[in-house]
């Protein structure tokens, strides 16, 4: 069965104070890794999707990378604006070949900057 | 307009109603899901359909029926609403593919 653990749940930082969410999975046959960004009330935003061990994606004061078993998001001197619950996914195969796949969610960590 | 509609956004009703969410999008994707999220539980699986004749049912689709009446719509129903599915309801859509997931704004049901 798919997996994926999410830690801190909750994370708490100043403004500027730089850190990291992680992402542990555990899947059988990974077609991608993907974040979310979610906002209270809000839908899921798609912010990126890794496809293999050593990718790196970037944007703004985020930086996701994958590994073998795990997936990091990098927050580099966060802003208030950044606080939202972030996701993690991946993406594996429904079986029976073919391009039917199923996204399996982490529950998240809430990220929290204070000004 | 959003790439992905659902109504309503919010909803109160009584335990044993039926009651329909709605969902619309403007991706042109043949894929389209239903997702429950409650605090601390993450995001579950509710139905998903790969195309207008395609239906399946997803981790927890128990007390929960679906139609896709079009391309572009799928309703999720609560045949006999209870207070335990109370939660914030998504629906997505997705392409073909490893793609990611684009989300509706949800719906917020209360059962009472």
């Amino acid at each position: 069965e798919d997996q994926v653990t999410q830690s801190p749940e909750a994370l708490r930082l100043q403004e500027g104070e730089s850190s990291s969410l992680n992402c542990s999975y555990t899947v059988s046959g990974l077609r991608g890794l993907f974040w979310y960004r979610q906002d209270p009330g809000k839908g899921p935003e798609f912010l990126f999707t890794l496809y293999s061990a050593g990718e790196e994606k970037e944007k703004e004061r985020l930086k996701a990378t994958l590994t073998k078993k795990e997936s990091f998001l990098h927050i580099t001197a966060p802003k208030p604006e950044d606080s939202a619950t972030y996701l993690c996914a991946v993406q594996a195969s429904f079986g029976g070949g073919g391009s039917n796949y199923k996204l399996t969610f982490g529950k998240g960590t809430l990220l929290t900057v204070n000004p | 307009d959003a790439d992905v509609t659902q109504t309503p956004r919010n909803r109160i009703t009584k335990t044993g109603k039926r009651i329909m969410l709605e969902c619309s999008q403007t991706k042109g994707h043949d894929r389209m899901y239903w997702y429950r999220q409650d605090p601390g539980l993450g995001l579950q699986l509710i139905y998903y359909s790969f195309d207008v004749k395609d239906i399946n049912k997803g981790e927890i689709s128990d007390g929960y029926s679906v139609s896709r009446q079009a391309q572009a719509k799928f309703s999720l129903s609560l045949e006999s609403a209870i207070p335990n599915q109370t939660a914030l309801y998504f629906c997505a859509t997705s392409g073909e593919g490893v793609y990611g997931y684009t989300f509706g704004s949800g719906t917020r049901l209360t059962v009472v």
